[in-house]
């Protein structure tokens, strides 16, 4: 079955700078990659996916690359603010179930 | 996008004792979730739940335990049953809305089992 790797656990970046978080994932067939947000105390919050039949996507400071050949997909944040804060979780969907990675903690320092 | 009310935000619960949580979603949707998160952990699909069919449940997760009810395309419920201290977690719904919008997820049930 499907397996989603994601890397790092904890990343901590200055105020400013660009965050990037990396996943990969076994089965060829999966087709559609959402990246979630989760704060403290919520459900996690879609904050942008890609489908396998386009490369980048852009919105905003937010942006995710997706390299079908290597099976890898990445999440990008640019000019990171606190409230950027949170715990980040790649996923990718086979038969309409979404499998997880294991989550990110971004922490953005002052 | 979908909103989901989940229902009770968190709970203290005796060992022994049954929960049972609810999820209204405010438009109808044809596939809906329900997820464990451990603090700290990724999420762990318990089971999926179509209106007008027995949900179908993911290895070590069984009927007995977690009883799921579907009546309608806007509500589910999910039954934690007989708890134990094991079974405290938060426990999440989500539905899926279709191509272009993702999966959308309530704001979870926080469990705690004494």
């Amino acid at each position: 079955g499907e397996n989603v790797e994601q890397h790092p656990s904890t990343l901590s970046v200055q105020e400013g700078d660009s965050a990037v978080i990396k996943c990969t994932y076994s089965d060829s067939a999966s087709n559609y990659f959402p990246w979630y947000k989760q704060e403290l105390g919520k459900g996690p919050q879609l904050i942008i996916d890609i489908r396998s039949n386009v490369g980048e996507k852009k919105d905003q400071r937010i942006a995710v690359t997706l390299n079908k050949t290597a099976k890898h997909f990445s999440l990008h944040i640019t000019e990171t603010q606190p409230e950027d804060s949170a715990v980040y979780f790649c996923a990718a969907t086979l038969n309409y179930q979404l499998i997880w990675g294991a989550g990110t903690k971004l922490i953005i320092k002052p | 996008s979908a909103v989901i009310s989940q229902k009770p935000s968190r709970d203290i619960c005796q060992r022994g004792t049954s929960l049972t949580i609810q999820c209204q979603v405010d438009s109808q949707v044809t596939m809906m979730f329900w997820y464990r998160q451990q603090p700290g952990q990724s999420l762990t699909l318990i089971a999926t739940a179509n209106q007008g069919s027995e949900a179908t449940y993911e290895s070590g997760f069984v009927i007995d335990k977690f009883p799921i009810s579907r009546p309608n395309l806007t509500f589910s419920t999910l039954t934690v049953s007989n708890m134990s201290p094991e079974d405290s977690s938060i426990y999440l719904c989500s539905v899926d809305q279709g191509a272009g919008y993702g999966y959308t997820f309530g704001s979870g049930t926080r469990l705690t089992v004494v």
